[in-house]
Order: C-alpha cells, then sequence, then structure tokens
C-alpha cells in the first residue's frame, strides 16, 4: 500500500466552526508532513512530525493545530480560521534520514467562508 | 518558506518536443527531487538526485544537479501532451541531523500541445 488517505476531500466551513483535517498512511513511514497550498504557488511547509514528534513549525498561527495519535495518522484542527486560510492541504510521508521520497495525498480543499 | 525559484514559471511546446526547467536553491541539501502535480492535486514524485550525484535518467526524464551553482535542471524529452502539468523542484536538507525538511521551489507549469 503506497497511499496517502487525506479526508475530506473538500470542506467549507464558516470563520467561528471548528473541524479537523485527517490523514492516514500505512507504508511504515516516521515522517509526516503538512503542507499549505494557494491556487499557482507551490506547497508550503507548516508542520514536521518526525517519531510522533512535532519537530518542526514554520511560524504556522496558533489556529492551526497539528496532532499526530500514532505512526500511521495525522489530523490537522482548524479552530477560528480566515478566509485567507482557504487553500489545499496536502499531508505527506516519507521515511526519515533518508535520501527517500516523499508520499502525497490528493488534499483537502478547503473553503473558509 | 520556500527553497528555490524555478524557471522559465511556464512554458509550452508541441508534443515530441524537448521541455528543460531549471532549478535554483539557497542552502545545502541531502537532495533535490521532482515533483509533478496535475490540476491542483497531490504531487507525484518523478525522480531523486543525491547531493553527490551530478545526473541521473529515468525514463524520459534527466535531471542533473550541480551543489556548485546550487542549481538543477530537469530535461523531458519526446514530450507528450499527457506531460500537461506542474513541476515542482523540492530540496531535502535533513533539520537537526534528523528530520528531513523538504521545501518545494516556485515550480514550472508546462503545457504540451498536441
Amino acid at each position: 500500500d503506497t497511499e496517502v488517505t487525506q479526508t475530506p476531500k473538500h470542506l467549507v466551513m464558516g470563520m467561528t466552526n471548528k473541524k479537523s483535517l485527517k490523514c492516514e498512511q500505512h507504508m511504515g513511514h516516521r515522517a509526516m508532513y503538512w503542507y499549505k497550498q494557494k491556487a499557482k504557488k507551490p506547497p508550503e511547509l507548516m508542520f514536521v512530525y518526525s517519531y510522533e514528534k512535532l519537530s518542526i513549525n514554520e511560524s504556522v498561527p496558533s489556529r492551526f493545530s497539528p496532532e499526530c495519535p500514532n505512526s500511521s495518522l495525522l489530523n490537522l484542527h482548524l479552530h477560528a480560521l480566515q478566509p485567507e486560510d482557504s487553500a489545499l492541504y496536502l499531508c505527506a510521508s516519507s521515511f526519515i534520514n533518508q535520501d527517500t521520497e516523499a508520499f502525497f495525498g490528493q488534499g483537502t480543499r478547503l473553503t473558509v467562508v | 518558506s520556500q527553497q528555490g525559484e524555478e524557471d522559465p514559471q511556464a512554458l509550452s511546446i508541441q508534443e515530441g518536443e524537448n521541455a528543460t526547467m531549471n532549478c535554483s536553491y539557497k542552502t545545502s541539501i541531502n537532495n533535490l527531487q521532482w515533483y509533478r502535480q496535475n490540476s491542483g492535486r497531490g504531487l507525484v514524485h518523478l525522480i531523486l538526485i543525491r547531493s553527490n550525484e551530478r545526473e541521473k535518467h529515468s525514463g524520459r526524464l534527466r535531471v542533473t544537479l550541480d551543489t556548485s551553482k546550487k542549481s538543477s535542471s530537469l530535461l523531458i524529452t519526446a514530450s507528450r501532451a499527457a506531460d500537461t502539468a506542474s513541476y515542482f523542484c523540492a530540496t531535502d536538507a535533513r533539520y537537526g541531523g534528523a528530520t528531513n525538511k523538504l521545501i518545494f521551489g516556485t515550480g514550472t507549469l508546462l503545457a504540451v500541445q498536441p
């Protein structure tokens, strides 16, 4: 199984809502990533988890809260988002500390209204 | 954070022609990777070149890496309409010695006309 599964595929939420994005992989990868991508822009790194611990936070606002409950799952909890947070949110995973590719999910298209 | 600049930003060619995309980056890397993205969905890995390698081939893809100039190029030979997509370089640097930090360049939008 070489898939990274993200749910939901699409999400519309109000600025006062709380929602969560989910990501799952079963490739034994111990590095997991969240990226944000705006239209016609490259993916921007948000968070990296290594061995289920947060190792990189690229100065992301606290209204985005990541969680890695186990080695296969990665969540991104969303609260009090702004319309400018509307974007494609991509999850990825890879082996740690090796010259190897990252596998990406298909993303969650988030719209904040 | 953004590591690399790619050029051109957009490239339009005819089927059968070759397409070349360039990537420049700023810091030391462990490897450089190229990814493809169709219509704003997930990214697909194309090829990885390690920092101690200079050239690598995979099918119709040829990648070069010049660490002294901090630059890489991706050549797609005999292009097909199905190659139409956005192409991104991504640099992989070991953050804190252990964590992979994969940072993407600005991307090239390739359009292959049938």
